[in-house]
């Protein structure tokens, strides 16, 4: 079975301090790691993933396999950071794409 | 707007009533997702197609709900003789055949009365 844990519901961090919204995950494969993000009236978004290694918009998650952990990190916060996130995990062999979410942290940037 | 769209955005229903939502995904991704998502928790898989077959369905998929994608384009679901159990953001998904990037759709709001 595969199962993403997010522990925070709520996360309030002030501007320009660090952010870290913690993701742990259980698969029995391969797993592909994935941030989506849903901002305000709007839909959900991918924000990255764990091939790619890239920094998008400041955020950055390292896979770890030995802790099973894909943690979202931020330096500095800004206020339009303020979302909410899920982490979420799909399989990385064909036919097994589909995606299991986290319940989400709403993270709330304080001016 | 080239994304995937859903319609319609919401849907007020009694119980007992029939309902049904379209997605329509982005024109050449192959693959189609149907996801629910309920108040509090994360979007959870409920079934997906490639082209018009469907490969995968959810536990979550009761014979209450039925989903198709006639010419492997737009896709629809189906839920008879709704419960207030089924209240919930039904959220539709699509990607390219060998890309794990999910694109989502607005989501269809259901409320069940």
């Amino acid at each position: 079975a595969q199962r993403v844990t997010q522990p925070e519901k709520l996360l309030s961090v002030f501007k320009g301090a660090p952010v870290e919204l913690k993701c742990n995950y259980s698969y029995s494969g391969s797993p592909e790691l994935f941030w989506y993000v849903q901002y305000s009236r709007q839909r959900l978004q991918l924000l990255l993933r764990h091939i790619s290694r890239e920094s998008i918009k400041g955020f950055t998650a390292d896979l770890n396999k030995g802790e099973t952990s894909f943690h979202l990190k931020k330096p500095f916060a800004q206020e339009e950071d303020s979302a909410m996130y899920y982490c979420a995990l799909s399989g990385a062999n064909f036919g097994n794409e589909k995606l299991t979410f986290g319940t989400g942290t709403r993270l709330t940037i304080i001016p | 707007d080239t994304g995937v769209s859903q319609d319609p955005r919401h849907k007020i229903t009694k119980r007992g009533q029939n309902v049904t939502f379209r997605c329509d995904p982005i024109s050449e991704h192959n693959r189609l997702y149907w996801y629910r998502q309920t108040l509090g928790q994360g979007p959870e898989f409920l079934t997906y197609f490639q082209n018009e077959a469907q490969l995968e369905k959810s536990r979550l998929l009761s014979d209450r709900f039925s989903a198709e994608r006639p010419k492997g384009s737009f896709s629809t679901l189906e839920i008879q003789r709704t419960e207030q159990g089924d209240s919930a953001m039904y959220l539709c998904a699509s990607s390219l055949r060998g890309s794990n990037e999910q694109f989502f759709g607005p989501g269809t709001r259901l409320t069940v009365l």
